[in-house]
């Protein structure tokens, strides 16, 4: 199975500031044929179910404001959060749909400083 | 607009099995995937599995394999999770969601089976 390594586990941000998660894989998310990372970062709010934010690595997902970016390739990915806002209080996972099992990242707890 | 609702909270013994469904509206049933992810308490997401809603096809955790079985009825638009032989560790938030071209773009709300004797 492809494991998912997140940094950091958690993160304190002041409100207006960036935010920056790390994910890396252990084999490479990089489909040749297709040119595309088979590769997401979800939002998870608490009581909530997962939001798909960003998918093939840097593509937003419809109604995500764009101070979310994801980027990286093959086996290292980061998702920034420009300018953070008291709603992006939230665990965000980074995910693998490579090949199945789908795997996920162990979750990073982002707060407000 | 794309809605995935799941049915009620569950509280089961162990040795026992759980059936949970997944209603979807909002969109052609039979043109997308059902995948069934969970996350224990405090813990990360884990893929359980998954159903293509068309034509039936299923492939599931080598984790889970032996005791989930994923099935459909796209007359009633709805897909189906039975786990077998819970223990503890099964307590969980069991969520469906819907297979895009890209990824899991649309979640269920969640159901919350919990195993204790």
């Amino acid at each position: 199975d492809v494991v998912m390594t997140q940094s950091p586990d958690s993160l304190a941000v002041s409100l207006g500031e960036r935010a920056t998660i790390n994910c890396k894989s252990s084999q490479s998310l990089f489909d040749t044929a297709y040119n595309k990372n088979y590769f997401a970062w979800y939002q998870q709010k608490s009581g909530q179910p997962p939001k798909l934010l960003i998918y093939w690595a840097s593509t937003r997902n419809s109604g995500v404001p764009d101070r979310f970016s994801g980027s990286g390739s093959g086996t290292d990915f980061t998702l920034t959060i420009s300018s953070l806002q008291a709603e992006d209080v939230a665990v965000y996972y980074c995910q693998q749909y490579f090949g199945t099992p789908y795997t996920f990242g162990q979750g990073t707890k982002l707060e407000l400083k | 607009q794309v809605l995935l609702v799941q049915s009620g909270a569950e509280l089961a013994k162990p040795g026992a099995s759980v059936r949970i469904s997944c209603k979807a509206s909002g969109y052609s049933f039979s043109s997308y995937g059902i995948h069934w992810v969970r996350q224990a308490p405090g813990h990360t997401l884990e893929w359980m599995g998954w159903i293509n809603a068309g034509h039936g096809n299923t492939k599931y955790s080598q984790k889970f394999q032996g005791r989930i079985a994923i099935t459909r009825d796209t007359s009633a638009n709805t897909a189906y999770m039975e786990l077998s032989s819970l223990r503890s560790e099964d307590t969980a938030v069991y969520y469906c969601a819907r297979r895009a071209v890209t990824t899991l773009d649309f979640w269920g709300q969640g159901t919350l089976v919990s195993v204790s004797s």
